[in-house]
């Protein structure tokens, strides 16, 4: 099975600042996802990476395949974009839905 | 449209009743997920239908019965549940079961019962 860790867990910043959150797994993969999901609400896919670098408006996600590690940036971070980010890869073996999720890291942007 | 749409959002229903949540998407995705999330807690995956047929079911209890009528709805039937089954509950489509893409999720219904 894959486990997946994110840091922070939380993460309080100021408007403007630059953001990092970070994901690492123990396990081979196909793709990485990276989710948004705001207090109550449903999950928005940010990202689907399997190498490289994507860029989206203000965030950027990272993926070094060899170091099983991945980032995600926040530029120019607004109180918009307060939510937990969940880092998620397939389970082992498993379809591309059966996610193994990270904990989250709850991200407050302060104005 | 890129949408999964969800319905109802809230729900609230006591351990006799039966209830069903209902998810629609019109991508032409041919994977669909039901997920059940606890607060402050990640999501865990219940069941997957690939082409309208059940392709994993994570060791749901019965109490719980999805159904694919067609390619773009996804039915979760719910009967005698008891009160730790309140949770939100998320639908998911991919392009397919098995291949690498992005995940679209629905707003989620938010199920109490009481």
């Amino acid at each position: 099975k894959n486990e997946v860790e994110q840091s922070p867990q939380n993460l309080t910043a100021q408007e403007g600042e630059f953001i990092t959150i970070n994901c690492s797994y123990s396990v081979g993969i196909s793709a990485l996802h990276w989710l948004q999901q705001h207090p109550g609400g449903g999950i928005v896919s940010l990202f689907m990476l399997s190498s490289g670098k994507k860029k989206h408006g203000r965030l950027i996600a990272t993926i070094n395949i060899q170091e099983k590690h991945s980032s995600l940036h926040i530029t120019a971070s607004h109180p918009r974009d307060s939510a937990v980010y969940i880092c998620a890869v397939p389970s082992k073996g498993g379809s591309q839905g059966n996610l193994i999720f990270g904990k989250g890291t709850k991200l407050s942007v302060k104005p | 449209d890129t949408e999964v749409t969800q319905t109802p959002k809230h729900l609230v229903m006591g351990m006799t009743n039966k209830k069903s949540l209902k998810c629609e998407q019109h991508m032409g995705h041919r994977a669909m997920y039901w997920y059940k999330q606890k607060a402050k807690k990640p999501p865990e995956l219940m069941f997957v239908y690939s082409y309208e047929k059940l392709s994993i079911n994570e060791s749901v209890p019965s109490r719980f019965s999805p159904e694919c009528p067609n390619s773009s709805l996804l039915n979760l039937h719910l009967h005698a549940l008891q009160p730790e089954d309140s949770a939100l509950y998320l639908c998911a489509s991919s392009q397919e079961f098995t291949l690498p893409g992005e995940l679209f999720f629905g707003e989620g219904s938010r199920l109490t019962v009481l």
